[in-house]
């Protein structure tokens, strides 16, 4: 069973647009919803993260809409750059902030391409 | 920030050989270590959950007495994958909770030949 639904599975995006990446979760425990740009034969870098008590959160060009009922969250990149060409994850975790969390349940993955 | 290092980032070794990965938290003490595997443009799924002191708890499908998790210290933790196989062949990677958010290693392409 897939706890996190990411799409879509991948994206091509002209310069300076606003990719919009989705995602859906089913276990209402989950209380921290962090985003993760991975680049070939690297781990993966944390971008941006939100806790359920806030439906946005801004971080540089990358923002966070969460919607608590709908239990969705999205990652939108403003003026994407080429350098953003990487593949996107989001996850989600129960006990996310301080100690005694669980591990990390992550979504497929979205292959984001920026064109020049 | 926290920085977790991982070694090696790449090894390639035979089948029926055993191998092991290691996982550093330089300036933090990480009482819990998550281990992950990602398959070529797959997600990153849990193995395991070790706490430092006590046995390590493994995710549904995975064995335990394949993947061998030690969390003997608070700055250490290594995972040794035991009579390797080809479809052992992955990427290896280890994240450590800290009080703000997970810390992930850069990761270890293991190859089995």
């Amino acid at each position: 069973q897939q706890q996190v639904k990411q799409s879509p599975q991948s994206l091509i995006v002209q310069k300076g647009g606003i990719p919009i990446i989705n995602c859906a979760y089913e276990n209402t425990a989950f209380d921290y919803f962090p985003w993760y740009q991975q680049f070939p034969g690297k781990g993966p870098a944390l971008l941006i993260a939100i806790r359920p008590d806030v439906s946005e959160k801004k971080e540089g060009r990358f923002t966070i809409s969460f919607n608590k009922s709908a239990k969705q969250f999205s990652l939108h990149i403003m003026d994407s750059q080429p350098g953003d060409s990487a593949t996107y994850f989001c996850a989600a975790s129960r006990g996310g902030s301080g100690g005694g969390a669980d591990g990390l349940t992550f979504g497929k993955g979205t292959h984001l391409i920026i064109q020049p | 920030g926290a920085v977790v290092s991982q070694h090696p980032s790449w090894v390639i070794c035979k089948s029926g050989t055993s191998v092991k990965i290691e996982c550093r938290s330089l300036d933090f003490q990480a009482t819990t270590m998550f281990w992950y595997r990602q398959f070529p443009k797959q997600s990153l799924m849990l193995m395991a959950t070790s706490n430092e002191g006590s046995k390590a708890t493994y995710e549904q499908g995975v064995e335990k007495d394949k993947f061998l998790i030690n969390h003997a210290s608070l700055t250490l933790s290594t995972l040794t994958v035991t009579s390797a196989h080809p479809e052992d062949s992955s990427f290896y990677i280890c994240s450590a909770k800290t009080n703000v958010d997970y810390t992930f290693g850069s990761g270890t392409r293991l190859t089995v030949v």
